[in-house]
């Protein structure tokens, strides 16, 4: 079946518009993530939502952050007010359950340039 | 905290040649780790994993083994070809307030040379 898909692929923006990147789970995955890959910074997570609710929102580095999830699908991940330092590969991952045993599989990401 | 640490590369082979790639961990439990792999213009994708102490993940010719006392998770090939060029990326996932979370090393760039 279909993997999980991202779009846009890039991204390039000016300096404080706000952008909206989707993220398309593995169809029947209830688990879906955001993690952002920046030069210096490695991998960081983002946030996490069970179903359409995100129990764990620690990751966002800033209010200009959110992220939802509707239908217990397709989730979108908004940044208001883009900063230059917001670019970075955008990469959603999606798995079955979220109880911790399973594997999280990856999109190949949105990369964002704010200009 | 919880904190992956892996060695900086980048990490350049002639095809044929032995691969290590350390990493070693912080964490509190016992948490279950993995390597991914980044493929030029690809996303990422887990190449093994091992979720308990002395567990060895192994695939495609890379193996790693889960060892405590040494808090370590160490990639390892015998032989690397010039396909094997990617990014690896050790992680550790936290089973915090039951679910999920990966916590990901620098990565580790690897170039193989013909």
């Amino acid at each position: 079946g279909a993997g999980v898909s991202q779009s846009p692929s890039n991204k390039v923006t000016e300096k404080g518009k706000d952008v909206e990147l989707r993220c398309d789970p593995i169809s029947g995955h209830t688990a879906l993530y955001w993690y952002r890959q920046s030069l210096g910074q490695g991998l960081e997570f983002l946030i996490y939502f069970q179903g359409n609710s995100a129990p764990d929102k620690s990751g966002l580095p800033s209010d200009r952050f959110s992220a939802e999830r509707t239908g217990g699908s397709v989730s979108t991940l908004t940044i208001q007010r883009t900063q230059q330092e917001d670019s970075a590969v955008y990469l959603c991952a999606s798995s079955l359950v979220g109880t911790g045993y399973e594997t999280q599989y990856f999109g190949p990401g949105t990369r964002l340039l704010v200009l | 905290g919880n904190s992956v640490t892996q060695m900086e590369g980048p990490v350049t082979l002639s095809e044929e040649a032995f691969l290590t790639i350390n990493c070693t961990y912080t964490a509190t439990g016992y948490p279950s780790l993995f390597w991914y792999v980044q493929y030029p213009g690809e996303g990422l994708q887990l190449l093994l994993k091992a979720t308990k102490a002395d567990d060895k993940g192994s695939n495609k010719g890379f193996e790693a083994t889960y060892r405590k006392e040494t808090t370590s998770f160490h990639l390892e090939k015998g032989s690397v070809q010039v396909s094997d060029s990617a990014v690896y990326f050790c992680a550790l996932r936290t089973k915090s307030g039951g679910y999920n979370k990966l916590i990901f090393g620098a990565g580790t760039r690897l170039a193989v040379h013909p």
